[in-house]
């Protein structure tokens, strides 16, 4: 069974500060997402890691996928309070058949105090 | 382009009830994928069609069931509910159900509320 475990859970951080989040899995994948939740919304699509090593940036957040270790990290820089939000990271099966179905961490709930 | 659509927004049943959830996919896709969004938590997955057929099933009882039309459009039911199934639940379309074709794009959610 695939999980898949994200810290800090909450995470509160002052503007202009640099922080990161951590996502642990614990079986083979070679997909990652990273989405954005904001209360009461639907799931934002931020990132989709697809090979080890792979690291996008958009703004001022910046992914990456370590695939021997079955950790990505979620960095934030500088951050500013309209990042506040729930960050979730969710892992699929290898490549084949019903590797769509993504096992979703229980969230990091990020609060930007100015 | 329209994005993933799902109706109703808001719905309050009784325990016991039955309900309906709607979703439409991105014109064009044809892999529509159902998650539970319990509060505080993270979505899981229930069940995810490809050209009318299930090509998948989460960890949920029975009582869950859903289908594909040939619009691609599909629907989930839920039976004899019960006060844990309050939760949001999404909507995922993706223009395949594996290889290159990764992106899932998720619907605006259907809040159903149990008493």
């Amino acid at each position: 069974e695939l999980k898949v475990e994200q810290n800090p859970l909450f995470l509160s951080m002052q503007e202009g500060k640099n922080y990161t989040i951590y996502c642990n899995y614990s079986t083979t994948s070679d997909r990652l997402y990273w989405y954005r939740q904001d209360p009461g919304k639907s799931l934002e699509s931020l990132f989709v890691l697809l090979s080890n090593g792979a690291v996008k940036q958009e703004g001022r957040l910046m992914a990456s996928l370590d695939t021997k270790a079955r950790l990505s990290t979620l960095h934030i820089t500088a951050a500013v309070h309209d990042l506040s939000a729930t960050y979730f990271c969710a892992v699929s099966p290898a490549s084949g058949a019903g590797s769509y179905q993504l096992t979703f961490g229980k969230g990091t709930k990020l609060s930007v105090i100015p | 382009d329209a994005g993933v659509t799902q109706s109703p927004t808001h719905l309050i049943k009784t325990r016991g009830q039955q309900v309906t959830l709607r979703c439409s996919p991105i014109s064009g896709h044809k892999s529509v994928s159902w998650y539970q969004q319990v509060l505080g938590q993270g979505p899981q997955f229930i069940f995810q069609y490809y050209e009318k057929e299930e090509r998948g099933r989460g960890n949920f009882p029975d009582r869950f069931s859903a289908r594909q039309f040939p619009n691609y459009s599909s629907e989930l039911n839920v039976n004899a509910l019960l006060l844990g199934d309050s939760a949001l639940y999404l909507c995922a379309s993706s223009l395949g159900y594996w290889g290159q074709d990764y992106e899932q794009y998720f619907g605006p959610g259907t809040r159903l509320t149990v008493t």
